[in-house]
């Protein structure tokens, strides 16, 4: 029974173009919520996260925007490089320690 | 610094032989978690530690696994009587201090556990 989805395995992109990344979740108790990227033989590594109580955050070229009441988390990256090309993985959290992951979306950024 | 290593990378098992996996977190981060990822799956939370506190082991799948931390350093997580179904990337976090949820954790590569 997994709490937090991601409905899209992969994802092409072609370069400087806007990446879409989507995640949804079942539990709404969840109150924070991270975006992680992992490139191949390597850990995952922490890219951006939101609290509940926002729909916004903003970093560089990635924002991640949260709508709870549709329980639905995505990432957006503009404009999208070859170096974004990684797979992503959505968490959610709480109550904490317990973090719920995504199975991730394998996302291609063509040159 | 060095960050979160794991060892080993790769283990390959016969069925109901025992297992031991270990983490070495980095110097001065007082919590460290335990995921399994199955292949298609996400990241499974099962066990985490903080400082000297009682190991919250609510995601440990069966008694069969176990963990073990001493004080900040380096942890080992143990898989017992190992089953086809133990076949998984085990990883481990760590983070700097307890800040609760928003605290960021930094992962290892992962140990690869084939269970023949």
């Amino acid at each position: 029974d997994q709490q937090v989805k991601q409905n899209s395995p992969s994802l092409s992109v072609q370069e400087g173009r806007i990446s879409i990344l989507n995640c949804d979740y079942t539990n709404s108790m969840f109150d924070y919520f991270l975006w992680y990227k992992k490139y191949p033989a390597e850990g995952p590594t922490f890219l951006i996260s939101i609290s509940s109580i926002k729909d916004k955050n903003e970093d560089g070229r990635f924002t991640v925007f949260l709508n709870k009441s549709a329980k639905h988390l995505s990432l957006h990256i503009v404009p999208s490089q070859p170096g974004d090309s990684a797979v992503y993985f959505c968490a959610a959290s709480g109550p904490f320690p317990q973090f719920y992951f995504g199975s991730g979306t394998k996302l291609n950024v063509k040159p | 610094g060095a960050g979160v290593s794991q060892s080993p990378s790769n283990k390959v098992t016969e069925k109901g032989k025992d297992v031991e996996l270990r983490c070495d977190p980095i110097s001065g981060h007082t919590a460290l978690y335990w995921y399994r990822q199955r292949l298609g799956q996400g990241l499974e939370f099962l066990i985490y530690f903080q400082g000297n506190s009682a190991p919250d082991k609510s995601g440990l799948p069966s008694d069969r696994f176990s963990a073990e931390r001493t004080g900040e350093s380096v942890s080992t997580l143990t898989i017992q009587r190992t089953q086809q179904e133990d076949s998984a990337v085990y990883l481990c976090a760590s983070s700097h201090r307890d800040y609760g949820h928003s605290n960021t954790q930094y992962f290892g590569p992962g140990t690869r556990l084939t269970v023949l």
